[in-house]
Formats: structure tokens, C-alpha cells, sequence
């Protein structure tokens, strides 16, 4: 049983250039949620989707970030352009929203260095 | 807003000790709360939750008690293990489910055999 998968694992790219990141969830979550975390702040949450319509942005930081899901297999994170301070691990979550109590699965994360 | 604070870490501990991580949140209503931990490379995963009052959630030997007179959600442990090396992270929603859940910043767990 896969579980969320997000590549690529490790990114290193210079100020300025575009970063993506890819995510796919557990197969049959209806939601589906982008983390970043750093020393400084912890994890935050910076959007989250429900049937693949983002529901929340608000923790966006900038017009730089944008979030994509096309279908209910994938989604992407991109950030254009990128800046030194955007260097954190990035992680993707899926979920099964049921009305309930339903645990958050965590990819392994994408550790994004901006020099 | 919502928020979680936990005890500032580093913690290190000799196998087989007493293991406390203070937890304490604010909200509005009632939430559910929740402990996730974090081994070395890899996302979080959830270790235990309690979703009302007196409840106490249990997994793995780790124990936590939903306590709404404290607004407390300490994380306890009465003999650890070098496998439990982990940072530990206390989180709420205030919406029942997993929809935005607000983390602690975590707290790094060493255990030394």
C-alpha cells in the first residue's frame, strides 16, 4: 500500500529560477494538504484541497507560491521565483475527510535549499 | 488564533526512563487533539488522538489525556526506547477532522542506550 509520494526528495536551485514540486496522495483521500516546515516557524499549513478544489490559501505566503491539483491523483507546488529565504522541507499530506476524526498521511518531503 | 505550545527541547534520555513532553493549546470550542511524531527523514505520523474532554489516547506505550480544565495534552511514556528517538509534535483542530491542524513546533526526543 503506497503512501503519499512527493519527489523529488532533495532540490537545489538559484534565486530567481522556478521550483515545482509534485505530490501524489493515497489513492481514494479526498483532501489533500501542502506543509512547509522550517527551524524558525515549525509547520505551517499553506493550502489545502478538498475533491480537488483548493478550500484554503491563506497560508500562502506570497503571490509566488500557487498550488495546482488537476485531478485526484496529483498535485503540484511552484514557486516563481524562488528566493533564499523559500528553503525549508516541504511536505504533502492527504486525507480521507469523513465527518470524523481522520489522520493526516505525510509524504517523506521535499527538502528545497534556494542559494 | 488557534495554538499549541510544547515544552522546548532538546530532551535526552537513558533507556527505559520516564518520558513527559508538555503540551498546552488555546481554541475557541472544543477540539480534537492529536500527537504526531517525526523520525529522522520521513513525514509525520500520527502516534495518538483524543477528541473530547478526559479522553486518553494510547499507542505504542505513549499515553495522553485530554485534559479541558489545563488546556493540557502532555505526552507520557513510562520506559522509553532508543527506537523512540523521534521529534514529537502536538497538534489541534478546531474542526473535528484534519482540515487545518496546527502544530506545536515539535520537540526533539533522544534516547541513549
Amino acid at each position: 500500500d503506497a503512501g503519499v509520494i512527493q519527489s523529488p526528495r532533495h532540490e537545489v536551485t538559484e534565486m530567481g529560477q522556478e521550483v515545482t514540486l509534485r505530490c501524489k496522495p493515497i489513492s481514494g483521500h479526498n483532501s489533500l494538504f501542502w506543509y512547509r516546515q522550517t527551524m524558525m516557524r515549525g509547520l505551517e499549513l499553506l493550502i489545502y484541497f478538498n475533491n480537488n478544489v483548493p478550500i484554503d490559501d491563506s497560508g500562502m505566503p506570497e503571490d509566488r507560491f500557487s498550488a495546482k491539483m488537476p485531478n485526484a491523483s496529483f498535485s503540484t507546488l511552484k514557486i516563481q521565483p524562488s528566493e533564499p529565504r523559500d528553503s525549508a522541507v516541504y511536505f504533502c499530506a492527504s486525507s480521507l475527510i469523513t465527518g470524523e476524526n481522520s489522520p493526516l498521511h505525510f509524504g517523506n518531503g521535499t527538502r528545497l535549499t534556494v542559494t | 488564533g488557534d495554538s499549541v505550545t510544547q515544552m522546548e527541547g532538546p530532551v535526552t534520555l537513558s533507556e527505559e526512563a520516564f518520558l513527559t513532553i508538555n503540551c498546552t493549546y488555546t481554541a475557541t470550542g472544543y477540539p480534537s487533539l492529536f500527537w504526531y511524531v517525526q523520525y529522522p527523514g520521513e513525514g509525520l505520523q500520527l502516534l495518538l488522538k483524543a477528541t473530547k474532554a478526559d479522553d486518553k489516547g494510547s499507542n505504542k506505550g505513549f499515553e495522553a489525556t485530554y485534559r479541558k480544565e489545563t488546556t493540557s495534552f502532555h505526552l507520557e511514556k513510562g520506559s522509553v526506547q532508543v527506537s523512540d528517538s523521534a521529534v514529537y509534535f502536538c497538534a489541534l483542530s478546531d474542526q473535528g477532522g484534519s482540515e487545518k491542524l496546527v502544530f506545536g513546533k515539535g520537540t526533539k526526543l533522544t534516547v541513549n542506550p
